[in-house]
């Protein structure tokens, strides 16, 4: 079955713009969670959306925010882009079951701040 | 807060050695993750852990849980240049199922 799906893969975007970043969770998954992976920085969460809900929300600055719609898709979107944003964003999608909910990351979405 | 420490950060080992990679946290969890990513890559999974005790093996990798020390720890067997990658362990926290606190990673080059 398909993986979960992300786009762009990559993108370059200049310093005070704005970007949204698409996930697509693997079919059946509601849970859909997003991560930042910096070298300095590792692997952080940003926010975890169930059925069109923020259920969780990491240490990150308003800039960042993210939705969930009615199919699972989820958007995160960043804006007045700083230099600092530079990352790997990581989606991952789950499905829970009694033994143990695997977590499934995407390829990711590469985006350079310039 | 969740500290997930993992060690060692770095790992050089010749192929056909064995080596363990250990993962502390510093907070009660019930479920702990390990996850490979190879260069420019997404995350694999690798285990999901669910209880004390919990072991489980692929391949040349073997990982298992022990709740009560807060550890756990990834196994590598007569280790082979495939398995050359960074390893995570990843914790869930804050009463969710699915925020997880990474470990900074082991970075394992395995060489001939």
């Amino acid at each position: 079955k398909a993986g979960v799906t992300q786009t762009p893969r990559y993108l370059i975007k200049t310093r005070g713009q704005q970007v949204t970043l698409s996930c697509s969770p693997i079919s059946g998954h509601r849970s859909v969670s997003w991560y930042q992976q910096t070298p300095g920085q590792g692997l952080q969460f940003l926010f975890e959306y169930f059925s069109e809900t923020q259920r969780n929300k990491g240490n990150f600055p308003g800039r960042f925010s993210g939705r969930q719609f009615s199919n699972s898709r989820s958007e995160m979107n960043v804006s007045t882009l700083e230099l600092g944003d530079s990352a790997l964003y990581l989606c991952a999608s789950s499905l829970y079951s009694v033994s143990g909910n695997t977590i499934y990351f995407g390829e990711g979405s590469w985006l350079t701040v310039v | 807060e969740l500290k997930v420490e993992q060690n060692p950060l770095f790992l050089s080992m010749q192929e056909g050695k064995n080596y363990t990679i250990y993962c502390n946290y510093s907070t009660t969890s019930d479920r702990l993750y390990w996850y490979r990513q190879d260069p420019g890559k997404s995350l694999e999974s690798l285990f999901v852990l669910l209880s004390n005790g919990a072991v489980k093996q692929e391949g040349r990798l073997m990982a298992s849980l022990d709740t009560k020390a807060r550890l756990s720890t990834l196994h590598i067997t007569a280790a082979v240049h495939d398995l050359s990658a960074t390893y995570f362990c990843a914790v869930v926290s804050g009463g969710s199922n699915y925020k997880l606190t990474f470990g900074k990673g082991t970075l394992l080059t395995v060489n001939p």
